[in-house]
């Protein structure tokens, strides 16, 4: 069990142009979702925060309204990069816990590509 | 604040035990994690420890927690070419977040 998937695995966009992805916890409910972004031979870091029905928590430094978080329900959660430039190209995770905040199990990831 | 550090590469005999360390500054952490992450995939949770505990044995993997210190370490016996991959140190920060380091990098030498 605990099994999160994110869709899609890869994306290449141009610039200018708005890219979604998809976290869903497929076997449990997610009360809360994190966002993760990763740069090549990084660490992650955390972006923002996100719980079932209300809005984002984003950490400083994390643009709100470039990077929009929706998660409209306790299996979904959606990340929506708006007129996404080169720089925005990165590996993005996301992850959920079904309870306390210290147990996160994390999706695969999605690669971001902007030309 | 908040930091988690680690080595970045560490190169070991295939068979011989690798062992990986990390030291953390938040004194507060209840948990401390290792993660595993194979090439373009996600984090895989490998094992984690309480604060309040030293050792943690599960099959090859040994977590071992110097509170003192603030240094954590994971050794791997008998490594394998499957292990191959990048180990994040992670804290469980009274903020309320997960504090990854940097990776660290391990490769097999045949």
């Amino acid at each position: 069990g605990a099994v999160v998937s994110q869709h899609p695995s890869w994306v290449i966009c141009k610039s200018g142009t708005s890219v979604k992805i998809e976290c869903r916890s497929l076997d449990f409910q997610a009360t809360t979702m994190f966002w993760y972004r990763q740069f090549p031979k990084q660490s992650l870091m955390l972006m923002a925060t996100s719980n079932e029905g209300s809005k984002a928590t984003y950490e400083q430094g994390v643009e709100k309204d470039k990077f929009l978080i929706n998660h409209a329900s306790l299996t979904l959660s959606t990340l929506t990069v708006t007129s996404a430039h080169p720089e925005d190209s990165s590996f993005y995770i996301c992850s959920a816990t079904r309870g306390g905040w210290n147990e996160q199990f994390f999706g695969p990831g999605t690669r971001l590509t902007v030309l | 604040g908040e930091d988690v550090e680690q080595s970045l590469f560490l190169s070991v005999r295939e068979g011989d035990s690798s062992v990986i360390n990390c030291t953390y500054t938040d004194s507060s952490s209840t948990y401390l994690y290792w993660y595993k992450q194979e090439p373009g995939a996600g984090l895989q949770l490998l094992t984690y420890i309480f604060s309040n505990m030293d050792m943690k044995q599960d099959q090859r993997l040994t977590v071992l927690l110097n509170k003192k210190d603030k240094h954590l370490s994971l050794r791997i016996a008998d490594t394998q070419t499957g292990d191959s991959a990048i180990y994040f140190c992670a804290e469980y920060s009274n903020a309320s977040k997960i504090i990854f380091g940097s990776g660290t990098r391990l490769s097999i030498q045949p």
